[in-house]
């Protein structure tokens, strides 16, 4: 069973600071997402990494992914209150029959000002 | 917007009921997703369908089904319900096995 691990859970942060959200999977897979979630709203995508040392960046945040190590970082640089959300990162294991997603437990960010 | 419409927005109904959440996927996917989002289960995947037909399923409960119309909506029946079955269900879409786009989500509360 696929187990993805997200850390940490729970992230205060000042604004201007950099920091970096860690998603560890079980089982070998090539396509990882992350997603925003802003409270009692639905998923937001950000980032699509479909390939072992793909890294992309939108702002203030970049992704990257290891498939060998089975890890992907969301880096936050001079983070600012808009940031604030919970970030998910999804794994995907497509097979012959479909695809799901199995998510991390997510990253609850909060940034001060 | 994501182009995936869901109604109703919230849902308030007792428990041992039974409701039908519709999602209309994004023009030109064939792929509609449902997940459960619930504080101690997290984020969960309970279905998926292609163009009528079952593809995948996850960790859905046998009181919970599923299925996609020939206009491709999709309709997840939910019966029985417990207080447990509150949560936010979302529905995804996407061409096969390509990124999955969320709906705004369907708040359901069981009292």
């Amino acid at each position: 069973e696929l187990k993805v691990e997200q850390n940490p859970l729970f992230l205060s942060m000042q604004e201007g600071k950099n920091y970096t959200i860690y998603c560890n999977y079980s089982t070998t897979s090539d396509r990882l997402y992350w997603y925003r979630q802003d409270p009692g709203k639905s998923l937001e995508s950000l980032f699509v990494l479909l390939s072992n040392g793909a890294v992309k960046q939108e702002g203030r945040l970049m992704a990257s992914l290891d498939t060998k190590a089975r890890l992907s970082t969301l880096h936050i640089t001079a983070a600012v209150h808009d940031l604030s959300a919970t970030y998910f990162c999804a794994v995907d294991i497509p097979n012959n029959a479909g695809n799901m997603l199995t998510f991390g437990g997510g990253t609850r960010l909060m940034v001060k000002p | 917007d994501s182009g995936v419409t869901q109604t109703p927005k919230h849902l308030i109904t007792a428990t041992g009921q039974r409701v039908t959440l519709r999602c209309s996927p994004r023009s030109g996917d064939l792929s509609v997703y449902w997940y459960q989002q619930s504080l101690d289960q997290g984020l969960q995947f309970l279905i998926q369908y292609y163009n009528g037909e079952e593809r995948a399923k996850g960790n859905i409960l046998e009181r919970f089904s599923a299925q996609q119309f020939p206009d491709l909506h999709s309709e997840l029946n939910l019966s029985s319900l417990e207080l447990g079955d509150s949560a936010l269900y979302f529905c995804a879409s996407s061409k096969f096995k390509y990124e999955q786009f969320f709906g705004p989500g369907t708040r359901l509360t069981v009292l």
